[in-house]
């Protein structure tokens, strides 16, 4: 079956770091690759997609690289924000067969001042 | 355009009381999921519906029960709850089932005692 994994966290991150938070899947064909972030206290919202191979997802400075050969899509920031203190979810849909959607375990994010 | 709205926001209830959770989409949308969130476990998949008339049993089906009203709205049922599905519920919606986006409710805080 599809399966999603992602880097444990807490990740913990001084203002204006570098970001990098890794993910892999595992899945028959041509999946599609998500991440979404959820706030304290709210539910989940897209942060950026990919739908074919190295296609890159972008929004709001983040950005990640559906990387089919190392079946790979780690989300990176140049600088994060305090903000930017969420749990980051990775996550894998495809059509046909099973409609259930992987998601990962989540990482939590922290960023200081 | 509000989105997907749940209600309520917040329950607590004794082992054996039965309860239903609401959840409604304005999008059109003909795809609804519910999920759990557990600390240290993601999200896990209790119920979706592909399209208004079906339902399908998630990773997480046990002591459930769902129905699609119709295309705007899905319910999840708890027919006797117990301690263990103390949870934080979140309803989804996406345009189809596989490929898209899903778009998340601000979720329910269910505790039973």
């Amino acid at each position: 079956g599809n399966s999603v994994t992602q880097m444990e966290g807490p990740v913990t991150l001084s203002e204006e770091a570098f970001l990098t938070i890794n993910c892999t899947y595992t899945a028959t064909g041509y999946p599609s690759l998500f991440w979404y972030v959820q706030y304290p206290g709210e539910g989940l919202q897209l942060l950026l997609k990919a739908t074919k191979a190295d296609d890159k997802g972008s929004n709001k400075g983040f950005e990640a690289t559906y990387r089919k050969e190392t079946t790979s899509f780690h989300l990176e920031k140049g600088s994060v924000q305090v903000s930017d203190s969420a749990v980051y979810f990775c996550a894998l849909s495809q059509s046909g067969g099973s409609y259930i959607p992987t998601f990962g375990r989540g990482t939590s994010l922290i960023v200081h001042p | 355009n509000a989105g997907v709205t749940q209600t309520p926001k917040f329950q607590v209830l004794k082992t054996g009381q039965s309860m239903t959770l609401q959840c409604a989409q304005d999008m059109n949308h003909n795809s609804m999921y519910w999920y759990r969130q557990d600390p240290g476990m993601g999200l896990r998949l209790i119920y979706y519906s592909a399209s208004e008339g079906t339902t399908d049993k998630g990773e997480v089906p046990n002591g459930y029960n769902v129905s699609r009203l119709n295309k705007r709205e899905f319910s999840l049922r708890l027919e006797s709850a117990a301690p263990s599905q103390t949870s934080v519920y979140f309803c989804a919606s996406s345009e189809a089932p596989g490929l898209d986006e899903q778009f998340f409710g601000p979720g329910t805080r269910l505790t039973v005692l």
